[in-house]
């Protein structure tokens, strides 16, 4: 495996469904991040990792709760969403937070709350 | 709130041409500027990024930065249609995540 790796592809729950999305970096990155890219919309960032402590909560709901085991795995839990949330999340890896050298972006997750 | 805006298009270009694509941005403070590319149903692809002040080129794409106005450019030379996709600029400043613009759609047609 090599870059970004996200899991599942598709994703399709209730709205009182608990699920979550998994992120895998293989490029020794320090810094992780979840991306929220909705229709219209410019891509919102959600969470920032930095060696695996969390340095930015973008006001995202308590719905979305994230977690990041080490600097090579990122989780989103999802839990009570609702409609507005169906969107594409994205997960990336920086080397620094600054991102220099810009980010590596996973395939993402495509997720419909119905 | 820090801005980056882009005009969503969609921007046409015959083939062959040049495509010029345009981004500003808020922050004076911003440092490091980056474009990426979008195919649909595809994730972002990072394709050049420029730090200081001019041009710098890559191929057939050349970013082009001008702090003092504000804003970022990226130049497709000969353009294909396999180049048809959005183009995300994005900009970031010290400590902080990319924030970026809505992105510019291109279409190259043939």
């Amino acid at each position: 495996e090599t870059g970004v790796t996200q899991t599942p592809r598709h994703l399709v729950m209730g709205m009182t469904n608990k699920k979550s999305l998994k992120c895998e970096q293989h490029l020794g990155h320090n810094a992780m991040y979840w991306y929220k890219q909705s229709a219209k919309k410019p891509l919102e960032l959600m969470f920032v990792y930095n060696f695996k402590e969390q340095t930015e909560n973008n006001s995202v709901p308590s719905r979305f709760s994230p977690e990041c085991p080490n600097s090579s795995h990122l989780f989103l839990h999802l839990h009570t969403l609702q409609p507005e949330d169906s969107a594409l999340y994205l997960c990336a890896s920086s080397q620094a937070r600054t991102g220099e050298g810009g980010y590596t972006f996973g395939s993402g997750t495509r997720l419909t709350v119905v | 709130q820090k801005e980056v805006e882009q005009n969503s298009g969609p921007l046409s270009v015959p083939e062959g041409a040049i495509a010029s694509l345009n981004c500003t941005y808020s922050d004076r403070g911003s440092q490091s500027f980056f474009w990426y590319r979008q195919y649909s149903g595809k994730s972002p692809e990072l394709i050049m990024f420029i730090y200081s002040n001019g041009d710098k080129e890559d191929g057939r794409f050349t970013a082009q930065l001008n702090k003092a106005s504000q804003y970022v450019s990226l130049l497709i030379r000969d353009s294909q249609p396999s180049d048809s996709a959005t183009y995300l600029c994005a900009v970031t400043y010290s400590g902080y995540a990319l924030n970026f613009g809505k992105g510019t759609s291109l279409l190259v047609t043939p």
